[in-house]
């Protein structure tokens, strides 16, 4: 198994800010993802997170904005950018192994004004 | 389209009062089912991964299935810490997870 920790847990922003969620494994994991699960809802995948290249988005989901790096293979960020009421979610990171299970980070609660 | 379906949405059962959770998907190209607990205020929990119709796992007083249409998720004499919500999702060819909306479990003790 890995062990997932996000940072911040949570945050209240103003409509047009940009937020940074950090994403860090105890592992090398070759892996990882994004997504966000809105009030009430299943979790939706935002974007596989690529080591060393552009990370690969769902249709919904844009690079300008969702940029997204991964600079290793333990670490991960996601930059929610100019943000309105409608990105209020919990944004998730998951890593794991190609053709295994995958683990979950403990979640960003992002809640925008 | 790939699509995962839960049922019941929600489910109260008492201590001790068996019951099984389902999951039915449509998707091409499965390449896993994995089953999830969620607490609230909490990232899922990795409870199973099934790969192939008629295979079993099991953990504690939890036991998943799955055929080629459908998994469920078998929960007996559940205890009140067993409330949580349960996700399944199915993996497709590119490693991605494809959720389903959920099944909201109460054990009333």
């Amino acid at each position: 198994s890995a062990v997932i920790s996000q940072k911040p847990s949570r945050d209240i922003c103003q409509r047009g800010t940009s937020l940074t969620i950090q994403c860090q494994v105890d592992s090398q994991v070759t892996m990882m993802f994004w997504y966000r699960q809105q009030p009430g809802q299943s979790l939706t995948l935002i974007a596989t997170a690529n080591q060393g290249s552009e990370a690969t988005y769902e249709s919904g989901f844009v690079i300008d904005k969702f940029p997204i790096s991964r600079p290793n293979l333990t670490f991960s960020t996601l930059t929610v950018s100019n943000m309105s009421p409608e990105d209020s979610s919990i944004y998730l990171c998951s890593a794991g192994r190609q053709g295994n299970e995958q683990f979950f980070g403990p979640g960003t609660r992002l809640t925008v004004l | 389209e790939d699509q995962v379906t839960q049922s019941p949405e929600a489910l109260r059962l008492q201590e001790g009062e068996s019951s099984s959770l389902n999951c039915s998907y449509t998707v091409s190209g499965l390449r896993g089912l994995f089953w999830y607990r969620q607490d609230p205020g909490k990232g899922p929990e990795f409870l199973f991964t099934l790969y192939s119709a008629g295979e079993e796992k099991e953990k504690e007083r939890l036991k998943a299935t799955l055929t080629k249409k459908e998994s469920f998720l078998h929960i007996t004499a559940p205890k009140p810490e067993d409330s949580a919500t349960y996700l399944c999702a199915a993996q497709t060819g590119a490693n991605n997870l494809f959720f389903g909306t959920g099944t909201r479990l109460t054990v009333i003790p």
